[in-house]
């Protein structure tokens, strides 16, 4: 079955970039997704189709995905940016959603 | 405002069967696809199961799978999750979520199930 890396765990310190990145087989030919899961809450997705946001996220967030390797940017960290960020593909050759085991990003 | 709740969650033995209920409002609910994502504590995010607009299409997870079964009723805009043969490691937070191509745009707070005996 397909399988996503990210790292367990990034740090970043307030107005820098943070990069979390999604590991997988190909992933450049594939929809790659983020979400955002704060604590005690449900996911929000942040992009979706490599790149694209949905409405009300803000401009920070961004992603890109080439080779075998997608990555979501976001920059200007600000506190309230501290989540668990999941990635997430649909794997077509067996008809079945994958998630990434999930990123901590902790904001210094 | 879209709305996703669930229901139906609770303390069942292994072996036991639940069934979890998602309502949705303010959107188009007979159009959409859903989704059955699930979180056990403390982990990560782990999909359950599909179900196209139409319930034609449905996919399941390999660890649910002869187990679980999803359905809907665009006439009452609920999503359903019925459990069979429930294990210990099927205890998490079970969230509803709207499809939006190969992600899912809108989620529910989730309903939390318990398997122990």
């Amino acid at each position: 079955s397909y399988v996503l890396t990210q790292p367990p765990s990034v740090s970043v310190a307030p107005g820098q970039t943070a990069r979390i990145t999604c590991g997988g087989n190909n992933i450049g030919s594939k929809s790659v997704h983020w979400y955002q899961q704060k604590p005690g809450q449900a996911p929000v997705l942040v992009v979706y189709d490599d790149s694209d946001r949905p409405s009300g996220i803000p401009e920070r967030f961004s992603g890109s995905n080439s080779g075998n390797t997608a990555t979501l940017t976001i920059s200007r960290v600000e506190g309230g940016d501290e989540a668990d960020y999941y990635c997430q593909v649909w794997d077509s050759s067996s008809d079945l959603v994958v998630f990434g085991g999930g990123t901590k990003l902790t904001v210094l | 405002e879209v709305q996703l709740v669930e229901s139906g969650g609770g303390l069942v033995q292994p072996g036991g069967s639940l069934r979890l209920s998602c309502v949705a409002s303010g959107f188009t609910f007979s159009s959409s696809e859903m989704n059955w994502v699930r979180q056990a504590p403390g982990k990560g995010l782990e999909w359950v199961s599909y179900i196209s607009n139409t319930g034609f299409t449905i996919y399941y997870a390999d660890s649910v799978k002869g187990r679980f079964t999803i359905s809907r009723d665009s006439a009452k805009n609920s999503l359903f999750l019925q459990m069979n043969s429930l294990r210990a490691e099927d205890s998490a937070v079970y969230y509803c979520a709207r499809g939006k191509g190969s992600s899912s745009d809108y989620w529910g707070q989730g309903t939390l199930v318990t398997v122990s005996s």
